[in-house]
C-alpha cells in the first residue's frame, strides 16, 4: 500500500499569511493526488485533483503542485474561512490512501 | 443538485453486522464510481471501499477485506456497504462519496453527511 505523509500536522498562521502544506508518497504516484478541506462536523470538500487542477468554485488562492512523491498545497493569502483540516489522497493505485491531515489553526 | 444521503448506522455489538445505504440524486448514478470513506472520532479519513461503473468492479482497504461488501443498485440509485464481523476499530462516521470523473474510484467531488456506526457491547 502507498503511505501518504503530511507535514506539518498542525500549522498556526494568521489571516493574510501564505501557507504551504506538504504531502509525501511512499512511492511514485505520478500526478495522482487530490487535496480536501474538512471543517468540524462536516464532510470533506475537494479542492485540487490531479495534483494541480483546481476544482470548480474553489478560490484561486488555493494551488497545488508537485509530482512523483512530493506534493504541496499552497494558500496564497489565508482567509478566515480557510481555518480547517486539510487532507491529501493518492488516486494512483488501490487501496486509495489519505494523509493523516494538517490542521490549520489561528495564530 | 447532487445529493447523497446515508442511512443504516447505529450501535452494534462486536462481531455483529450492519448494512449502510446511500441514496443518490441529482446525477446519473450509473455513470459514476462510488466510494465509502470513514472517519473514527477525532481521527483522519480512511478510504474503505469503492465500486466502479460498468462491470461493477470492487475495491477494498486491507482493514475490511473479507468482512465488508460494497454493492450498488443502479435501478434504485443506491449504494450499499454490508459490514460483517464488526470490530471496535470499525466505529466511525461512514461517508459515501461520488467520483468526480466516473469509471473507477479515484477522487471525489460530492459527499454525504455521514452515518455513525458504533461498535460496543
Amino acid at each position: 500500500d502507498i503511505q501518504m505523509t503530511q507535514s506539518p500536522s498542525t500549522l498556526s498562521a494568521s489571516v493574510g499569511d501564505r501557507v504551504t502544506i506538504t504531502c509525501r508518497a511512499s512511492q511514485s504516484i505520478s500526478s495522482s493526488l487530490a487535496w480536501y478541506q474538512q471543517k468540524p462536523g462536516k464532510a470533506p470538500k475537494v479542492l485540487i485533483y490531479k495534483a494541480s487542477t483546481l476544482e470548480s468554485g474553489v478560490p484561486s488562492r488555493f494551488s497545488g503542485g508537485g509530482s512523483g512523491t512530493e506534493f504541496t498545497l499552497t494558500i496564497s493569502s489565508l482567509q478566515p474561512d480557510d481555518f480547517a483540516t486539510y487532507y491529501c489522497q493518492q488516486h494512483n493505485s488501490y487501496p486509495l490512501t489519505f494523509g493523516q491531515g494538517t490542521k490549520v489553526e489561528i495564530k | 443538485e447532487v445529493q447523497l444521503v446515508e442511512s443504516g448506522g447505529g450501535l452494534v455489538q462486536p462481531g455483529g453486522s450492519l448494512r449502510l445505504s446511500c441514496a443518490a440524486s441529482g446525477f446519473t448514478f450509473s455513470s459514476y464510481a462510488m466510494t465509502w470513506v470513514r472517519q473514527a472520532p477525532g481521527k483522519g479519513l480512511e478510504w474503505v471501499s469503492g465500486i466502479s461503473t460498468g462491470d461493477g468492479s470492487t475495491y477494498y482497504a486491507d482493514s475490511v477485506k473479507g468482512r465488508f461488501t460494497i454493492s450498488r443498485d443502479n435501478s434504485k440509485n443506491t449504494l450499499y456497504l454490508q459490514m460483517h464481523s464488526l470490530r471496535a476499530e470499525d466505529a466511525a462516521v461512514y461517508y459515501c462519496a461520488k467520483d468526480r470523473e466516473g469509471g473507477i474510484p479515484d477522487y471525489f467531488d460530492c459527499w454525504g453527511q455521514g452515518t455513525l456506526v458504533a461498535v460496543s457491547s
